[in-house]
């Protein structure tokens, strides 16, 4: 049973536009979700976070938003990037444990 | 500069044969945790680390052991690997909750 899902395995967006990567989860328990970036052959890097108490958290060409109500989060990037160009995973926290989708493959065409 | 290494990156071996895959962190994180990355499931959480001495279950500890007898150290053990465990393993460390973790750069793990 999975608890957190990804729906879309890939995704293209053309550099300049905005991103859209999406997220849903069952429990409503996680304190925090996150989303990590993936490039072939390194380890995921951290990108951005949000409480399960707020429902937007911006970091510079990132935001996510939380929707609690419908159980998902959303990563929107603005303006895409090539470098941008991974995969993305979104993860969900409660206390020390963290639950990952499968990923969803970003190409930003130049 | 925040690192999280790992032993071996790349390593072939036999059905039965102990191994341990050794990961090191160089910021002083009081978490730690080993995830696993297969096709099609994503990262998959096998075993954590809240402390020195202070471990528990991730959502696959099946078949896999750890220890972590001093901060840096988090060592994840294969006492009798099999083919179902061929994967990408990650290590990672940081503050759990909703902030980073870093982690180290893989280790492609290969059972026959």
């Amino acid at each position: 049973d999975q608890q957190v899902k990804q729906n879309s395995p890939s995704l293209s967006v053309q550099e300049g536009r905005i991103s859209i990567l999406n997220c849903d989860y069952t429990n409503s328990m996680f304190d925090y979700f996150l989303w990590y970036k993936k490039y072939p052959a390194e380890g995921p890097t951290f990108l951005i976070s949000i409480s399960s108490i707020k429902d937007k958290n911006e970091d510079g060409r990132f935001t996510v938003f939380l929707n609690k109500s419908a159980k998902h989060l959303s990563l929107h990037i603005v303006p895409s990037q090539p470098g941008d160009s991974a995969v993305y995973f979104c993860a969900a926290s409660g206390t020390y444990k963290y639950i990952f989708g499968t990923g969803t493959r970003l190409k930003v065409l130049a | 500069e925040a690192q999280v290494t790992q032993n071996p990156r790349y390593l072939i071996t036999v059905t039965g044969k102990k191994l341990t895959v050794t990961c090191s962190q160089n910021m002083n994180h009081e978490y730690m945790s080993w995830y696993r990355q297969d096709p099609g499931l994503g990262l998959r959480q096998i075993y954590y680390s809240m402390n020195v001495e202070v471990t528990d279950k991730g959502d696959v500890p099946e078949g896999y052991k750890v220890s972590r007898k001093e901060k840096r150290n988090f060592p994840l053990i294969l006492e009798s690997p099999s083919p179902n465990q061929t994967s990408l393993y990650f290590c990672a460390a940081g503050v759990a909750g909703g902030y980073e973790q870093y982690f180290g750069p893989g280790t492609r793990l290969t059972v026959t």
